[in-house]
């Protein structure tokens, strides 16, 4: 049971170029999360899915997409990366059962120059 | 959304008991109160949540006011280990997103 990955760890892209960042769990959750967190900050909810197929607009949308095609795989999607998305992006799951806690991955720190 | 509002810092002998508070004045009968901490260069992790009675698991304690319009985070022995930022976050029963993180709580646990 590996939890919640998330794939790259890390990579740098210039602006302008796009890149998916692929998150997956094997919990069977129903629930799922991208959050993003800068230095100082707390984290912020980029977008979330109540289940496969689904997805809608957290805190901070602009400039990502996203999509929810199986159950266990979110994407996160910069269509053009501008350097303000920069950031540690966090992957995080929870099962619908009322009031439980959410799992979250390593992260994914990405550069953008 | 109901916001909490946590201590910026705090400090803690090591092995000493740790009492990290959160305020959540406007919090609303159908909120949990939970709680997760965030070691260096790691995602998130749940430590502990509760509604009104207080909690207990083998991580810490959750004491909630009578008011619920406050709580605090208890480890009972503090290690080198729990050096983290807490935060403390207000989760609505009835909905499954709205969820904010604030900047929360670094503690600090000294040798």
């Amino acid at each position: 049971n590996a939890g919640v990955t998330q794939t790259p760890k890390f990579r740098v892209l210039k602006t302008g170029q796009s890149m998916t960042l692929l998150c997956a769990q094997d919990m069977n959750h129903e629930y799922m999360y991208w959050y993003r967190q800068d230095p100082g900050m707390g984290l912020r909810l980029i977008h979330y899915s109540v289940g496969e197929g689904t997805t809608a607009k957290g805190e901070v949308p602009d400039g990502y997409n996203v999509s929810r095609l199986k159950k266990q795989n979110f994407l996160l999607g910069l269509e053009s990366a501008a350097p303000s998305q920069t950031s540690v992006y966090f992957c995080a799951s929870r099962p619908i059962v009322r009031g439980n806690e959410q799992y979250f991955g390593p992260g994914t720190r990405l550069t953008v120059t | 959304d109901a916001k909490t509002t946590q201590p910026n810092s705090m400090e803690s002998n090591e092995e000493e008991p740790v009492h990290l508070p959160c305020n959540h004045s406007t919090i609303s009968g159908t909120d949990y109160i939970h709680w997760y901490r965030q070691l260096p260069s790691q995602g998130p992790e749940y430590v502990i949540h509760g509604l009104t009675s207080n909690v207990n698991n083998r991580m810490a304690s959750l004491a909630i006011a009578e008011d619920r319009k406050s709580s605090t985070l208890i480890l009972h022995r503090a290690t080198l280990r729990d050096a983290a930022v807490y935060y403390c976050i207000l989760r609505d029963v009835r909905g499954y997103q709205k969820v904010t993180f604030g900047t929360g709580t670094k503690l600090q646990v000294i040798p």
